[in-house]
């Protein structure tokens, strides 16, 4: 199965500063990873994925980095603003078996201070 | 221009009390999923339904049930909440059961009393 957990539970940065979030995962035969941003009472909300034959993709103010050897996986913000304070959660999905699943880590506290 | 839209946003009921939840989707995704959420804790799959096909987690509770009448709606039923059953439901949708991209509903709070 898969397993996919964060490193970190809070991160704390300043306004302007750049946020990295970490996640990692257990099975290596894992091919799609999305990261959400779940803001206080909301549904969980999509900002980038990555599928594994890639190591990097960039959105506005995001990247996500992919490392299938050390089976890590990165969001970094850039330019970190208050609007972006929210727990942000990596997901996995594992090929074969219940191929639809997506199991979600434990979740990151961001908090950016003005 | 809301794509998943639950209902009610805050629910409480009674122990033991029958109670439904509800989605819907102006996506027309073929597939759809239950997830429950307590507090500071990641989602947790229930069920999901692809097209008419409902599809258990083998850790959900046989308290819940679902309902899927159609391709934009879908019901979450817990036959007898308890208090271990207060949690955020959250709704999602997606094209396929490939590798594309969830989309959440915003959720509903259940409260049980």
């Amino acid at each position: 199965g898969e397993s996919v957990g964060l490193h970190l539970p809070t991160l704390s940065v300043q306004e302007g500063d750049n946020s990295i979030i970490n996640c990692a995962y257990s099975n290596s035969a894992s091919d799609y990873f999305i990261w959400y941003k779940q803001e206080s009472g909301k549904g969980p909300q999509f900002i980038i994925d990555i599928r594994s034959n890639m190591d990097k993709r960039q959105g506005q103010r995001v990247t996500v980095l992919l490392n299938k050897t050390v089976k890590h996986l990165s969001l970094q913000i850039a330019a970190t603003q208050p609007g972006d304070s929210a727990v942000y959660f990596c997901a996995g999905r594992a090929v074969g078996g219940s191929n639809y699943k997506l199991t979600f880590g434990k979740g990151t506290l961001l908090t950016v201070n003005p | 221009d809301a794509m998943v839209i639950q209902n009610p946003r805050y629910q409480v009921t009674q122990f033991g009390k029958p109670v439904t939840l509800s989605c819907s989707q102006t996506l027309n995704h073929n597939v759809m999923y239950w997830y429950q959420q307590k507090s500071s804790q990641a989602p947790k799959l229930l069920f999901h339904y692809y097209d008419k096909d409902f599809n258990n987690e083998a850790d959900t509770p046989d308290n819940f049930q679902s309902r899927r009448p159609n391709t934009s709606f879908c019901f979450l039923d817990i036959r007898s909440p308890g208090l271990g059953d207060a949690a955020m439901y959250l709704c999602a949708t997606s094209r396929d059961r490939g590798r594309t991209e969830q989309y959440f509903g915003p959720g509903t709070r259940l409260t049980v009393t």
